[in-house]
């Protein structure tokens, strides 16, 4: 298995650009996360999925979007990259609904706005 | 609601030496607590967790928890720390009950750096 992909691993926008961030897990896992990584500041939360076609927002989902058409793929969209932004992006995923299961988490995007 | 702190942003021990890092959390119902490792430009590794049971736990790499429920923590231990063990770590928390309408997303702390000096 190759766990949790992401693509690109690194890429840098110019404001007002958008992209796709693109997120791979090969376990079957139904849960999908998005965070993004600041430094000093932890893990924050951008968007999650409980299964395919479901998703919601966590702690910081303005400026972005997901989707989850499938169990493996869950994208996350940034539509008008601004500065704030900049920041390293972590996908994840774990097996099901059971509070207990561990995630597992993808290498990250490091994405820089200018 | 759940929450969690690690109250250091750093913590420095010399090799060889035990190692210790703290993390204390907060929730409804009764937690599922997780330790994650982060190495330089990568992503998190989960070490171990606690789920229930017994209150001292063993994971990856030679590190164990404990978790004390009257203290509310779930401190991170190794007895004998390597120069390889520095890095980022993550304490994280799942309340057993969430909020109403709620889902089971864990709390991440904001990461301790362990700094392991020769």
């Amino acid at each position: 298995n190759a766990g949790v992909t992401q693509t690109p691993k690194f890429r840098i926008l110019k404001i007002g650009q958008s992209m796709t961030l693109q997120c791979t897990q090969d376990m079957n896992h139904n849960y999908m996360y998005w965070y993004r990584q600041d430094p000093g500041m932890g893990l924050k939360l951008i968007y999650y999925s409980v299964g395919a076609g479901i998703t919601d927002k966590g702690e910081v989902p303005n400026g972005y979007n997901v989707s989850r058409s499938t169990t493996e793929d869950f994208p996350l969209r940034l539509e008008l990259a601004a500065p704030s932004q900049t920041s390293v992006y972590f996908c994840a995923s774990s097996l099901d609904s059971s509070s207990y299961n561990e995630q597992f988490f993808g290498p990250g995007t490091r994405l820089t706005v200018l | 609601a759940q929450s969690v702190a690690q109250p250091e942003d750093q913590v420095n021990v010399a090799e060889g030496n035990p190692l210790t890092v703290k993390c204390t959390y907060s929730v409804s119902g009764n937690p599922y607590l997780f330790w994650y490792v982060q190495y330089p430009n990568r992503g998190l590794q989960f070490l171990l967790k606690y789920i229930t049971g017994d209150n001292l736990v063993k994971g990856s790499y030679g590190f164990e928890a404990e978790f004390n429920k009257s203290q509310t923590s779930f401190h991170l231990k190794k007895p004998s720390a390597l120069v390889s063990d520095s890095a980022l770590y993550f304490c994280a928390v799942r309340d057993t009950r969430p909020p109403s309408g709620g889902s089971y997303i864990p709390t991440f702390g904001r990461g301790t750096s362990l700094i392991v000096h020769p």
